[in-house]
């Protein structure tokens, strides 16, 4: 199987603009989540979908967004970019929701630059 | 919410050593806590889960042990290898929310 994909997995953009970015889960896998890594401050999780319906969110602002469609794939958007939003994304999959039945399978990030 | 604290925040040992790392949780109806390992500029991997109902879980040089009653757990690494020099993630779950990670350890395992 396919392991986790995301894109783009780096991009730059400037303060005010906003983001989109793309996960595509493992095939079967019906749970995205995801997270936001940063030096120090480890996995912080922003949100997850199991089939098209957010079933936990992260304490982030409400220009964190996100959204999943039939197929699985889920996108993240980011509005209104700040400095500190300059991070790796990261997109996890699974088979269930709340991640405790098995493994998160990670995909390799997206790499978030705010000039 | 959960909380998950991680100590220490970096470890440096010889090789053929051992190394310790430690979490603690705040939500005793947590039940499922595994252990992520993230190499240098590659995605986090789960190298290792333990459930609520077990004490303790061994696979080769890596264990984990589980103490409920204090709420904490811990990661054995036993004759580390320069391979096993990576960020280590440890994480909880009641099941009912996402999984809560702590803020990692970064090991370095000196050759």
């Amino acid at each position: 199987k396919a392991g986790v994909t995301q894109t783009p997995r780096y991009l730059i953009k400037t303060r005010g603009q906003q983001v989109t970015l793309s996960c595509s889960p493992i095939s079967g896998h019906r749970s995205v989540s995801w997270y936001q890594q940063t030096p120090g401050q480890g996995l912080q999780f922003l949100f997850e979908y199991f089939s098209e319906t957010q079933r936990n969110k992260g304490n982030f602002p409400g220009r964190f967004s996100g959204r999943q469609f039939s197929n699985s794939r889920s996108e993240m958007n980011v509005s209104t970019l700040e400095l500190g939003d300059s991070a790796l994304y990261l997109c996890a999959s699974s088979e269930t929701s709340g991640g405790n039945t098995g493994e998160l399978f990670f995909g390799e990030g997206s790499r978030l630059t705010v000039l | 919410g959960e909380n998950v604290e991680q100590h220490p925040s970096t470890l440096s040992v010889q090789e053929g050593d051992s190394a310790v790392i430690k979490c603690t949780y705040s939500d005793s109806a947590s039940n499922y806590f595994p252990w992520y390992k993230q190499e240098l500029g590659k995605r986090p991997q789960l190298i290792i889960d333990i459930r609520s109902n077990v004490g303790e879980k061994k696979d080769q040089r890596i264990a984990v042990t589980l103490n409920k009653t204090a709420k904490h757990f811990s990661l054995h690494i036993t004759e580390t290898q320069p391979e096993d020099s990576a960020v280590y993630f440890c994480a909880a779950n009641t099941g009912r929310r996402a999984l809560t990670f702590g803020s990692g350890t970064r090991l370095q395992v000196q050759p």
